[in-house]
């Protein structure tokens, strides 16, 4: 079974600062996807970014990025020039597919607020 | 395009009645999923599907149940609703591995 560890419930970070949500898995498949969600207080889930476990290279998308590592089963979030619109839930996520199953696993969150 | 959509958004129940959540996709997704969340918790799988006709659980089963009969719809009942079923459902859809879709989400308030 899968598992997704966000060790930080609550973080804070100053407008235009950078920040890093950190997040662990363990698990015993070899191919997958790793995920961040955001969740502002209007409750949809909005995909932050995304990385696919065989590419070695770390996945960016504008003033997010990621630091994967797979040996040590880390995929952490990198947010730069942080912004009030920022301000949410992030969730990691695990998602494997085979052709019997379908599971994802989410970890518990870390609550970011972004300070003016 | 629609993508994901969940109806009721909003339902308050008394202990003991039953419900039915629907959610509907137009993506032609195979696989569909119903999570929970809790207040300051993660979402947590009820049930998934792999397809149409197929069903499976997840890691919290236990008082609901599924059917897929239409590749586009994904339902989720409440035989007999418990307080402790009190949350917001999601439901998701993916073609394969990938971004999964959420829907808006339904509370569902149980007294």
């Amino acid at each position: 079974a899968q598992t997704v560890t966000q060790s930080q419930p609550e973080m804070s970070v100053q407008e235009a600062e950078t920040v890093t949500l950190s997040c662990t898995y363990d698990t015993s498949e070899n191919n997958y996807y790793l995920f961040w969600y955001k969740q502002p207080p209007s409750r949809q889930m909005i995909l932050v970014i995304r990385q696919e476990a065989y590419k070695q290279q770390n996945a960016t998308e504008n003033r997010f990025s990621v630091n994967f590592q797979k040996a040590a089963k880390s995929f952490s979030l990198k947010i730069s020039d942080s912004q009030l619109g920022d301000t949410a839930m992030y969730f990691c996520a695990f998602i494997y597919h085979n052709t019997n199953a379908g599971k994802s696993t989410f970890g518990d969150g870390t609550t970011l607020t972004v300070k003016p | 395009n629609a993508g994901v959509t969940q109806t009721p958004k909003f339902r308050v129940l008394k202990t003991g009645q039953s419900m039915t959540l629907l959610c509907a996709q137009d993506m032609n997704h195979e696989y569909m999923y119903w999570y929970r969340q809790d207040p300051g918790m993660g979402l947590r799988l009820i049930h998934y599907s792999v397809g149409e006709g197929t069903t499976a659980k997840g890691e919290v089963p236990d008082g609901y149940n599924v059917s897929r009969l239409k590749k586009q719809n994904f339902l989720l009942g409440l035989e007999s609703a418990a307080p402790s079923q009190t949350s917001v459902y999601f439901c998701a859809s993916v073609q394969g591995p990938g971004e999964l879709f959420f829907g808006e989400g339904s509370r569902l308030t149980v007294l």
